[in-house]
């Protein structure tokens, strides 16, 4: 069945990096689109970011653009999101997934990002 | 991109039918069937309750049904169990490869 792993979560300072992974199975992860969600803690949903199956398309939330780059390796099946110029309002769990049918059916358990002094 | 608006809570007694609506604009909602519903118990990840509108992924019951009208997208819950006490979200394609989510509804099982 369709397995996400994220990683790559952490503590981070105000203005700092990180990059998110996320190993993919149980699918054809070349042949599929893939999105990264977020939930900032007690908050709902937000959606962050789309690249194609192929990685020449993608596209962000206008908050984020600028600071946050989508990208893939099919070689590896990962998803990987570079994450810029932190802020104290990036904090949150971030889930990789699956564009299937337009929509997500199978959620991994995500990686917390908390970006703090 | 603005998030789609949903009532921030609803209720209902155990065996009733309940309705959340997602409110969009013409560039989301009423321009597209790509319309998704998610439950989220508390502590868990959310789970697919509806997809383009109104299909059900196999193994979700049929107690969940799904619809869109316009600008508005509806999930109704029939026959309320106390399982159902959850955040419920919808979400929209809004075209060039953008979604959007509603803000959510806690769901309480009176």
């Amino acid at each position: 069945q369709v397995q996400l792993v994220e990683s790559g979560g952490g503590v981070v300072q105000p203005g700092g990096s990180l990059r998110l992974s996320c190993v993919a199975s149980g699918f054809d992860f070349s042949g599929h689109n893939m999105q990264w969600v977020r939930q900032a803690p007690g908050k709902g949903l937000e959606w962050v970011t789309f690249i194609s199956y192929h990685g020449r398309d993608k596209n962000y939330a206008d908050s984020l653009k600028g600071r946050f780059t989508i990208s893939r390796d099919n070689s590896k099946n990962t998803l990987y999101l570079q994450m810029d110029s932190l802020r104290p309002e990036d904090t949150a769990l971030y889930y990789c997934l699956k564009d299937s049918d337009w929509s997500y059916n199978g959620w991994g358990q995500g990686t917390m990002v908390t970006v703090s002094s | 991109q603005s998030a789609l608006t949903q009532p921030p809570s609803a209720s209902g007694s155990p065996g009733q039918s309940l309705t959340i609506s997602c409110t969009g604009t013409s560039s989301d909602i009423g321009a597209y069937s790509h319309v998704s519903w998610y439950r989220q118990h508390p502590g868990e990840a959310p789970k697919l309750l509806i997809y383009e509108i109104n299909k059900r992924p196999s193994g979700v019951p049929a107690r969940f049904s799904g619809s869109k009208s316009g600008n508005t997208a509806s999930l109704t819950v029939s026959g309320l169990q106390a399982e159902d006490e959850a955040d419920y979200y919808c979400n929209s394609f809004a075209g060039n490869n953008i979604w959007v989510f509603g803000g959510g509804t806690t769901v309480t099982v009176l």
